[in-house]
């Protein structure tokens, strides 16, 4: 049993790429969820999904783009990276929105 | 505007002693308040909750206080050993809206 699986776990990109952070989880969870976290401001959810073909903007949706196929996986799609989206990004799941989150170990994305 | 604040960036404790971390909050319709704790490379974990109908949850070494009126919770950790170093989230929400969490305190553990 693995988990919430995120890959990969760093990452460097030019100002302007564009690149995917993928997520999987094997415990069924409908809830899923992708945060980034700065220094200082704790975690801040970014988009999130209560089941496969749906999914919402967070609190920080700007930049990033979801899609939820499969009920396994959620990846982000960083569209055009900023130095801005320089951050620590957890994938997390749950059974429900109600219900506590289990945390990949996360993807340092670092843009210059 | 930050809705959960964890005023200290960082807490100190000997081990065997009591570590106290607070948090506030400013949106009086959260009703459900998690702590969670990180260790560096790892993603948080989930340690105790409470709901707004309760004052008090205890589970082993930790207990959770939620004082409703001053909108404010802490975490106690008795003792505090130093495998207890690591950062500390509360976070909040209310039924089906989106978990809000505050910056994170840092605790160490001293042996």
């Amino acid at each position: 049993n693995a988990g919430v699986t995120q890959t990969p776990k760093f990452q460097v990109l030019k100002t302007g790429q564009s690149m995917t952070l993928q997520c999987a989880q094997d415990m069924n969870h409908e809830y899923m969820s992708w945060y980034r976290q700065d220094p200082g401001m704790g975690l801040r959810l970014i988009h999130y999904s209560v089941g496969a073909g749906i999914t919402d903007q967070g609190e920080v949706p700007n930049g990033y783009n979801v899609s939820r196929s499969t009920t396994e996986d959620f990846p982000l799609r960083l569209l055009s990276a900023a130095p801005s989206q320089t951050s620590v990004y957890f994938c997390a799941s749950s059974y429900d929105r109600n219900s506590p989150l289990h945390f990949g170990n996360g993807t340092r994305l670092t843009v210059t | 505007d930050q809705q959960v604040k964890q005023n200290s960036p960082s807490l100190s404790v000997q081990e065997g002693r009591i570590s106290i971390l607070n948090c506030d909050y400013t949106n009086s319709m959260f009703d459900y308040f998690l702590w969670y704790k990180k260790y560096p490379a790892e993603g948080p974990t989930f340690l105790i909750s409470i709901s707004s109908i309760k004052d008090k949850n205890e589970d082993g070494r930790f207990t959770v206080f939620l004082n409703k009126s001053a909108k404010h919770l802490s975490l106690h950790i008795v003792p505090s050993q130093p495998g207890d170093s690591a950062v500390y989230f509360c976070a909040a929400h209310s039924a089906g809206n989106m978990l809000t969490f505050g910056g994170g305190t840092r605790l160490m553990v001293k042996p």
